[in-house]
């Protein structure tokens, strides 16, 4: 398996501001992923993140409202703009370990609880 | 896009008791995962079954990728074992390693 990190795990903001959410993981990746989980509900695939290329979003999902950084293969960003309390969610990162030994293909952080007043 | 539908929506168990989830999907998929959140929110792996049947303790599981369902069973269950058990599938769409999730099985086991 991978190891995931995401900073930071919780935060209360106030709308109108941006929060940008760091996922760290232990070991070169090549496609990360980005999913939504509002509350009491399902996950949602918010873009997807491969180092070299732009993001590719999801229909539903922008690039001004979600810009997304992958700056290495260990290492991504989130950031939720102009926020507003709909966006309170949990935001999830998530790695796809295809074709190494063993392993299971997606693996998901711990994930950031957002809420927004 | 591919469509997950699980059942049921809700579960609540006796401690000891044994439970099978469903999951049915709408097209061929490359890859199903299953998945329990944790209260905390956390996704844990449990297996990654596109077909066949596996077994990790009391938690097992079964795909028929030609009917198109998978199966989650939970033997003996204990408190711990709450939560929102979720599958998710890869459509068989080349290069898309994208995946759909189910809306999820609440299952609270009561002591």
């Amino acid at each position: 398996s991978a190891v995931i990190s995401q900073k930071p795990s919780r935060d209360i903001c106030q709308r109108g501001t941006s929060l940008t959410i760091q996922c760290q993981v232990d070991s070169q990746v090549t496609m990360m992923f980005w999913y939504r989980q509002q509350p009491g509900q399902s996950l949602t695939l918010i873009a997807t993140a491969n180092q070299g290329s732009e993001a590719t979003y999801e229909s539903g999902f922008v690039i001004d409202k979600f810009p997304i950084s992958r700056p290495n293969l260990t290492f991504s960003t989130l950031t939720v703009s102009n926020m507003s309390p709909e966006d309170s969610s949990i935001y999830l990162c998530s790695v796809d370990l295809r074709g190494r030994r063993y392993q299971e293909t997606q693996y998901f952080g711990p994930g950031t609880r957002l809420l927004v007043l | 896009g591919i469509q997950v539908e699980q059942s049921p929506p809700d579960l609540i168990l006796q401690e000891g008791a044994n439970s099978t989830l469903r999951c049915n999907f709408s097209d061929s998929v490359n890859n199903l995962q299953w998945f329990h959140q944790n209260p905390w929110g956390q996704l844990i792996n449990l297996f990654y079954i596109p077909s066949g049947t596996k077994q990790n303790g009391r938690l097992s599981a079964t795909t028929v990728a030609t009917e198109r369902y998978s199966l989650l069973y939970i033997s003996s269950s204990q408190t711990t074992d709450s939560g929102v058990y979720f599958c998710a599938v890869e459509g068989s769409g080349a290069g898309s390693y994208q995946l759909t999730f189910g809306k999820g099985t609440k299952l609270s086991v009561i002591p």
